[in-house]
């Protein structure tokens, strides 16, 4: 139980298009899902949290605007990428805990690499 | 062990040994602690978990040790096996209600010898 899918896995888009990834709670409900942004070696940095109905909370310093986050159910949260440009280049993972998940885990997906040319 | 910085510590230890990784956390009101397995190109995997009022919990072939006194957790790995190779993080939150965030550590890339 307690899968998380992360679609899609690796996209390569040009500068200043809109990239959307998808989040994906299949077998609980995610009343709160995560979004982190990873660099090579690095850890994982929180972006924002949002819960399901509800705008997002962001982290400081992530423009809300440049990354704008959807959590209209309670099993799918979108992140969009808006206008990349190359320093948005990056790995993104989403996570997702619900009453589901015992003592409200976070259950990662598999991540998303973007790539702007 | 974990250190503050960019770069990632490394621990290699030889298949079946037991292999001991390390974490300082930074906020004494932080109440519930998890640690986490990311193999390359993958999101994190959720390995255990343990909240404050525990010093110790044990899981398969993985233990997790919680010293509130200096702020220290680690994880301990017995029999390690190649599949354990990958990065460690440990992470740190305070109980909110369903809205914990987590606050990962640097990592550590820990590597199996066969």
């Amino acid at each position: 139980g307690a899968v998380v899918s992360q679609h899609p896995s690796r996209v390569i888009c040009k500068s200043g298009t809109s990239v959307k990834i998808e989040c994906r709670s299949l077998d609980f409900q995610a009343t709160t899902m995560f979004w982190y942004r990873q660099f090579p070696k690095q850890s994982l940095m929180l972006m924002a949290t949002s819960n399901e109905g509800s705008k997002a909370t962001y982290e400081q310093g992530v423009e809300k605007d440049k990354f704008l986050i959807n959590h209209a159910s309670l099993t799918l949260s979108t992140l969009t990428v808006t206008s990349a440009h190359p320093e948005d280049s990056s790995f993104y993972i989403c996570s997702a805990s619900g009453p589901g998940t015992g003592e409200n885990i976070q259950y990662f997906g598999a991540g998303t690499r973007l790539s702007v040319l | 062990g974990e250190s503050v910085g960019l770069h990632l510590p490394t621990l290699s230890v030889q298949e079946g040994d037991n292999s001991i990784i390390n974490c300082a956390y930074s906020n004494s009101a932080s109440d519930y602690f998890i640690w986490y397995k990311q193999e390359s190109g993958k999101g994190p995997q959720f390995i255990i978990d343990i909240r404050s009022n525990m010093d110790k919990r044990q899981g398969q072939r993985v233990t997790v040790l919680l010293n509130k006194t200096v702020k220290h957790l680690s994880l301990q790995i017995a029999a390690t096996q190649p599949g354990d190779s990958a990065v460690y993080f440990c992470a740190e939150s305070i109980s909110n209600f369903g809205n914990e965030k987590l606050t990962f550590g640097t990592g550590t890339r820990l590597t199996i010898i066969p």
